[in-house]
């Protein structure tokens, strides 16, 4: 089973909001990951997290804020986000270097 | 800095047609190459490469790295509509682990 499972699908939020969204996976992986992506772009690296603790965060603004409350899930938390952070927004995880996504969540920013 | 380039960066063909696509690699450390097939939204993995010369196949598909050139083939054989998505090519950092540099990805349509 390479299940990673991604809520809420789709999200529309004003930009005074705060949502969240939730990644899990049941695989066991070591290392979660959140991805952005724009259309037509390839997935655009945000944070990775491994053994629950942040291990790389790619300069992303404070208003993305990552969570891994255990080892089976992450969450990114928004709060006050761009029209320009529309995206599609994609978890990961691995064990080696393949890594699998999840859904995605399709984020609209009003 | 890891560099990864496709091409062509997009292609039409029609059911039946063999496509092949590529992808070169400038990376630190290279470990191993993954492709992805993208269609409405989850990038799902087909190949893992790590060693040259040798074709991983699944069904249709099969790809091959040539490590002293650097670069890696997906040939999609007898093509189908369904095979229309944007395939990714992906090379872990050389530094950072966890870290994917995805190339610009190809287009592929296939028609009817």
């Amino acid at each position: 089973d390479t299940e990673v499972t991604q809520t809420p699908k789709h999200l529309v939020m004003g930009m005074t909001n705060k949502k969240s969204l939730k990644c899990e996976q049941h695989m066991g992986h070591r290392a979660m990951y959140w991805y952005k992506q724009k259309a037509k772009k390839p997935p655009e690296l945000m944070f990775v997290y491994s053994y629950e603790k942040l291990s790389i965060n790619e300069s992303v603004p404070s208003r993305f804020s990552p969570e891994c409350p255990n080892s089976s899930l992450l969450n990114l938390h928004l709060h006050a986000l761009q029209p320009e952070d529309s995206a599609l927004y994609l978890c990961a995880s691995s064990q080696t270097e393949t890594q699998y996504f999840g859904p995605g969540t399709r984020l609209l920013v009003l | 800095e890891d560099k990864v380039v496709q091409s062509p960066l997009s292609l039409v063909v029609h059911e039946g047609d063999t496509v092949t696509l590529n992808c070169s690699y400038e990376v630190t450390n290279f470990r191993s190459l993954l492709w992805y097939k993208q269609e409405k939204k989850a990038p799902t993995f087909l190949f893992m490469l790590t060693s040259s010369g040798i074709e991983k196949k699944s069904g249709r598909l099969s790809s091959i790295l040539d490590k002293k050139e650097l670069f890696s083939i997906l040939n999609i054989t007898a093509t189908q509509t369904g095979d229309s998505a944007v395939y990714l090519c992906a090379v872990p950092g050389g530094t950072s682990y966890g870290k994917l540099t995805f190339g610009q990805g190809t287009i592929l349509t296939v028609h009817p």
